[in-house]
């Protein structure tokens, strides 16, 4: 069965500092991964995907996520964290090549809270 | 272009009564799928339309239903409303402009529904 994992379930870092969010993933097939944020009562807002291609993928609001096939990973990472960047961080995997004919699986997201 | 809106943004029912809620995807964008958002469960999939045919159901009762429009606007409808219901319902398009190809899903805000 298709999975996504985000083991933390909240991120401290303090303003400044570099910030990691991990995912790690299982699914039959070729993985599609994506990165949403969420702000309080907001929908999800897309930062980023990985297809194909290069393994570091660079998104929006500086934010960029490296894809390792063999640890089956796709942390979010960011090099210079801001206050505004605290909010729900959720991985998303869209399997193609299953059965579940691409329809998104979400981790439980990842609270990030960043410190001034 | 705007994105995608969902009315209302905010209901609340009482049990046993349905309701119905509305999306307008993304200008251009033929695919629009709903998700169920709650502290417990977390992000879960509904279903997905195209073209006005539901291509894939998540695992949810025949309660919840949905449908598309010739203009790519999507209802949902739960019937029968129970407590556990209370969650936030989003809306997302996506181009899906080649069968197969993992086009990003673009959310709108959601609905709050409260079920009282």
């Amino acid at each position: 069965a298709q999975s996504v994992a985000q083991p933390e379930d909240q991120v401290n870092v303090a303003e400044g500092n570099p910030l990691t969010v991990k995912c790690t993933y299982s699914v039959s097939g070729n993985p599609y991964l994506f990165w949403y944020v969420q702000y309080p009562n907001r929908g999800l807002q897309f930062l980023l995907k990985y297809i194909t291609g290069d393994n570091l993928v660079k998104g929006s609001y500086g934010f960029e996520a490296e894809f390792n096939k063999s640890q089956t990973s796709f942390h979010l990472k960011k090099p210079s964290a801001l206050v505004s960047d605290s909010a729900l961080y959720f991985c998303a995997v869209r399997d193609i090549d299953g059965g579940s004919q691409g329809n998104l699986i979400f981790g439980k997201g990842t609270k990030l809270s960043v410190k001034p | 272009k705007a994105g995608v809106t969902q009315t209302p943004r905010y209901l609340i029912k009482t049990r046993g009564q349905q309701v119905t809620l509305s999306c307008s995807p993304i200008s251009g964008h033929r695919s629009v799928s709903w998700y169920q958002q709650t502290p417990g469960q977390g992000l879960q999939f509904l279903f997905e339309y195209f073209s006005e045919t539901q291509r894939n159901k998540g695992n949810f009762p025949g309660r919840f239903s949905g449908r598309q429009f010739s203009n790519s606007r999507s209802e949902m409808n739960v019937s029968t409303l129970e407590l556990g219901d209370s969650a936030l319902y989003l809306c997302a398009s996506s181009p899906r402009v080649r069968a197969g190809v993992p086009d990003t899903q673009y959310f709108g805000p959601g609905t709050r529904l409260t079920v009282l």
